[in-house]
């Protein structure tokens, strides 16, 4: 069974700019939770998706917005790119319940110049 | 201070020995998490738990509910065992907080 695929892997964009990044989830797995990692504020959850509804938001600024499909693909908007979104963009999927573990992708490196 | 603490921070150890992280949280919980990730950022679910204790080869992860505690431990320690642990809450079904993570560095 194929893993957690993110696309693209690597982008490069300017402050102003606008991002959209993919998260493709394992087969089956109807839940997607998106987390951000950066140096000084570490892991940061983001948002979660199920069955298309975002059921959870982190807190981050309305910059930050998803959504997902019918077949369980997401994806992630950032607009008005700030440097400080310079970041490792995860997702992760699992099942479908609140008890199952999640998978993590490989994950988006943005860079923000 | 963070809903999540982890500590040691940072550790070093020689091949062979057992090692102990800990994760103190502060939040009601419906599970804890121990991740590892490796250079190049790539995680991997270790551990899912929500009482008692789980191993896994030479991991074995414990919580402790009433105390808020959980620790990871590794047995016979290995230089492939190198990485970033982190542990992480899920206050609500859907939802983690991190801890800033363990770097673990095991020298041949």
């Amino acid at each position: 069974k194929a893993g957690v695929t993110q696309t693209p892997r690597y982008l490069i964009k300017t402050r102003g700019q606008q991002v959209t990044l993919s998260c493709s989830p394992i087969s089956g797995h109807r839940s997607v939770s998106w987390y951000q990692q950066t140096p000084g504020q570490g892991l940061q959850f983001l948002f979660e998706y199920f069955s298309e509804t975002q059921r959870n938001k982190g807190n981050f600024p309305g910059r930050f917005s998803g959504r997902q499909f019918s077949n369980s693909r997401s994806e992630m908007n950032v607009s008005t790119l700030e440097l400080g979104d310079s970041a490792l963009y995860l997702c992760a999927s699992r099942l479908q319940g609140t008890d199952n573990e999640q998978f993590f992708g490989p994950g988006t490196r943005l860079t923000v110049l | 201070k963070n809903e999540v603490e982890q500590s040691p921070q940072n550790l070093t150890a020689q091949e062979g020995e057992f090692i102990t992280i800990n994760c103190s949280y502060s939040v009601g919980i419906s599970a804890l998490h121990w991740l590892q990730q490796h250079p190049g950022g790539g995680i991997v679910s270790l551990f899912m738990l929500s009482s008692g204790k789980k191993k896994h080869g030479r991991l074995i992860a414990t919580i402790n509910i009433q105390e808020k505690h959980s620790s990871l431990h590794i047995t016979a320690s290995h230089p492939r065992d190198s990485a970033v642990y982190i542990c992480a809450a899920s206050p609500s079904a859907q939802k983690l907080v991190f801890g800033q993570g363990t770097r673990l560095t095991i020298n041949p």
